[in-house]
């Protein structure tokens, strides 16, 4: 199991807000980011640093962080929002380490 | 802009083994981490490892390590991933990624993240 916990599916009405958590102990040290993964295609970054969206995400996505806890907010989601997210982080050892993933369903 | 190109497509059997390529244009190649990921069917991403360009020190994640290793040409820009001894549970989507990470002194935290990725190549092991 990984040392990053993320809840495995949340769902979303159309245009509403939701939040995708990410716990673990490094986040307390290390920035998460966060990848959307649509079936298919490879990931992509949507959040990176304190709260960064590459060029090209769209500024419903922002990102935050509160002790050991990581978050993805989506404000206002979209049907293509519709994916699996991924964190990212760091294990014990120091090194990249992945969330389970959280399906999101946008209804 | 940064773009990286993964090789096709494999079909191998069981023991064999295979080399896929990651080839990275857009960037000096030598000031690129990249990242293999490793996607199992139906499953999550898993972080396998990364090479260093400048110096091509591999770093490998548990679980990577023996059958697996990174290496560079850099002469074409290119990192490879060879996997052998292939197993039914090697079949995956493998993704090379390239890295950025630093230091946040204001804040006091440390941040990496994978901003680049190939399209994956899928490796599929069978008898």
């Amino acid at each position: 199991s990984s040392e990053l916990t993320q809840d495995p599916a949340v769902s979303v009405a159309l245009g509403q807000t939701v939040r995708i958590t990410c716990q673990g102990d490094s986040l307390r040290n290390y920035y998460a980011s966060w990848y959307q993964q649509k079936p298919g295609q490879a990931p992509v970054l949507v959040i990176y640093g304190k709260n960064n969206r590459p060029s090209g995400i769209p500024d419903r996505f922002s990102g935050s962080t509160s002790g050991n806890t990581a978050s993805l907010t989506i404000t206002g989601a979209q049907a293509e929002d519709e994916a699996d997210y991924y964190c990212n982080s760091r294990d014990r050892s120091g090194h990249p380490v992945f969330g389970g993933g959280t399906k999101l369903t946008v209804l | 802009q940064v773009q990286l190109v993964q090789s096709g497509s494999e079909l191998k059997k069981p023991g064999a083994s295979v080399k896929i390529s990651c080839k990275a244009s857009g960037c000096t190649f030598a000031s690129c981490t990249l990242n293999w990921v490793r996607q199992a069917p139906g499953q999550g991403l898993e972080w396998m490892g990364w090479i260093n360009t400048n110096t091509g020190n591999p770093t490998y994640a548990q679980g990577f390590t023996g059958r697996f290793v990174f290496s560079l040409d850099t002469s074409v820009s290119t990192a490879y991933l060879q996997i052998s001894s292939l197993k039914a549970e090697d079949t995956a989507v493998y993704y090379c990624a390239r890295s950025s990470s630093g230091y946040d002194s204001w804040a006091g935290y440390y941040y990496y993240y994978m901003d680049v990725w190939g399209k994956g190549t899928t490796v599929t092991v069978s008898s």
